[in-house]
């Protein structure tokens, strides 16, 4: 079975400051990994998907197979960034079956 | 734009009762699903469907069931409301094949059970 681990709760920077939100993965075989997005009172949606290997938003995440972790990544924090961000994983052609984590609260101060 | 629409956005029921949740999506997609999202537990995996009258468990199936008699429309029912199933309900919706992952979510249903 698969799992995603996001092994932080919470995550407060100030704006300009670079973010890395955490995501680490198990699962035998060869996943597909995404970030999804929360903000306040919205949806959650897509933020971006390790196929795409595309930045968004100014967010980027690289799969690491080595060290089975798909960190999400943005050099410089904005105040609009600040919600709850989660990792999810679908094993190859399982159809959008997703198992997500925890996910984490990002908050980024003026 | 894809819409996945909730019919209920609050909801307050007493233990014991039967509850019905109404997820409609005008995407034509195959799969839908249901999710629960607790803080601290993230989004779990209630039921699932890749078609009219197909459903499958997800990891937390216990207490609640799901019924698809349309593919626009996927229903989540708790037979006998207890007090763990207050949460957050999400519809989500996609289409079918490979290496698509972006599920499209409805805007949740908040379920408080007294």
């Amino acid at each position: 079975a698969q799992r995603v681990t996001q092994p932080e709760k919470l995550l407060s920077v100030f704006k300009g400051a670079p973010v890395e939100l955490k995501c680490n993965y198990s699962y035998s075989g060869s996943p597909e990994l995404f970030w999804y997005v929360q903000y306040s009172r919205q949806r959650l949606q897509l933020l971006l998907r390790h196929i795409s290997r595309e930045s968004i938003k100014g967010f980027t995440a690289d799969l690491n197979k080595g060290e089975t972790s798909f960190h999400l990544k943005k050099p410089f924090a904005q105040e609009e960034d600040s919600a709850m961000y989660y990792c999810a994983l679908s094993p190859s052609g399982a159809n959008s079956k997703l198992t997500f984590g925890k996910g984490i609260t990002l908050s980024v101060r003026p | 734009d894809v819409k996945v629409t909730q019919s209920s956005r609050y909801l307050v029921k007493r233990t014991g009762e039967k509850v019905f949740l109404e997820c409609v999506q005008d995407m034509d997609h195959e799969n839908m699903f249901w999710y629960r999202q607790d803080p601290g537990l993230g989004l779990r995996l209630i039921y699932f469907s890749y078609d009219v009258k197909m459903k499958e468990k997800g990891d937390i199936p216990e207490g609640y069931s799901v019924s698809r008699e349309k593919k626009e429309r996927f229903s989540l029912i708790l037979e006998s409301a207890s007090t763990n199933q207050t949460s957050m309900y999400l519809c989500a919706s996609s289409f079918q094949g490979a290496n698509t992952g972006e599920l499209f979510f409805g805007e949740g249903s908040r379920l408080t059970v007294l």
